[in-house]
């Protein structure tokens, strides 16, 4: 069925960059596109980024456009999140999440707590 | 942006009863691309529904979704225990997705 582990979270200052992994397993890793789905305390879900396949192609929200990349390693089995620039409305439990065929999502990581302090 | 909102915002309900949960997007969305997730307290969502009516792996049959162009349901035929939890609806159009804002069932 698959895992989904991430890492990297933490507490950041307003302004600063954190950097978050997610190691995939049980399921061949290269034939998925990979997203990054957050969703602030007490809140609903925000769809952030995704990565195609082979990493030719990206889709971003608007929100963190600029400001957060998205990159993969398909030999590692391992997805990234590259958070810049980050304000106090990016708090947030960031989940990575495999995408399917039909634009919804499959598999989800148990997240990770990125806190940005103003 | 296609704009998902979520009726009602908590339905309390009673275990063995039937839910109806709404979903309405802003503009006509594909049914291929709506799915519903559910998420219980502490833990990641949990794919429910695909393609508007299409169960995922190890759904049990009480769950159904419907609905096309603007205007999607889940149901939920006859609520257990561990049904009671948050709900949301996800579109993917113009290469975003969306969820919508949630709707919380909860035990009466």
């Amino acid at each position: 069925e698959g895992q989904l582990v991430e890492s990297g979270g933490g507490l950041v200052q307003a302004g600063g960059s954190l950097r978050l992994s997610c190691s995939a397993s049980g399921f061949t890793f290269s034939s998925y596109w990979m997203h990054w789905v957050r969703q602030a305390p007490g809140k609903g879900l925000e769809w952030v980024v995704g990565m195609s396949t082979d990493g030719s192609s990206i889709r971003i929200a608007d929100s963190v456009k600029g400001r957060f990349t998205i990159s993969r390693d398909n030999a590692k089995n391992t997805v990234y999140l590259q958070m810049n620039s980050l304000r106090a409305e990016d708090t947030a439990v960031y989940y990575c999440v495999r995408g399917s065929g039909y634009y919804y999502f499959d598999l989800w990581g148990q997240g990770t707590l990125g806190t940005v302090s103003s | 942006e296609v704009v998902l909102t979520q009726s009602p915002g908590t339905l309390s309900l009673s275990p063995g009863e039937r839910a109806t949960l709404f979903c309405r997007a802003s503009q006509s969305v594909s049914s291929s691309y709506l799915a519903w997730y559910q998420q219980k307290p502490g833990q990641a969502p949990r794919l429910l529904i695909y393609a508007a009516s299409n169960r995922a792996t190890g759904i049990p049959d009480r769950f159904s979704g419907s609905g096309s162009g603007t205007d999607f349901t889940l149901t939920i035929s006859r609520l257990e225990p561990e049904d009671f939890a948050v709900f949301y609806c996800q579109q993917y159009s113009n290469s975003q997705y969306t969820f919508g804002q949630g709707t919380r069932l909860e035990i009466k």
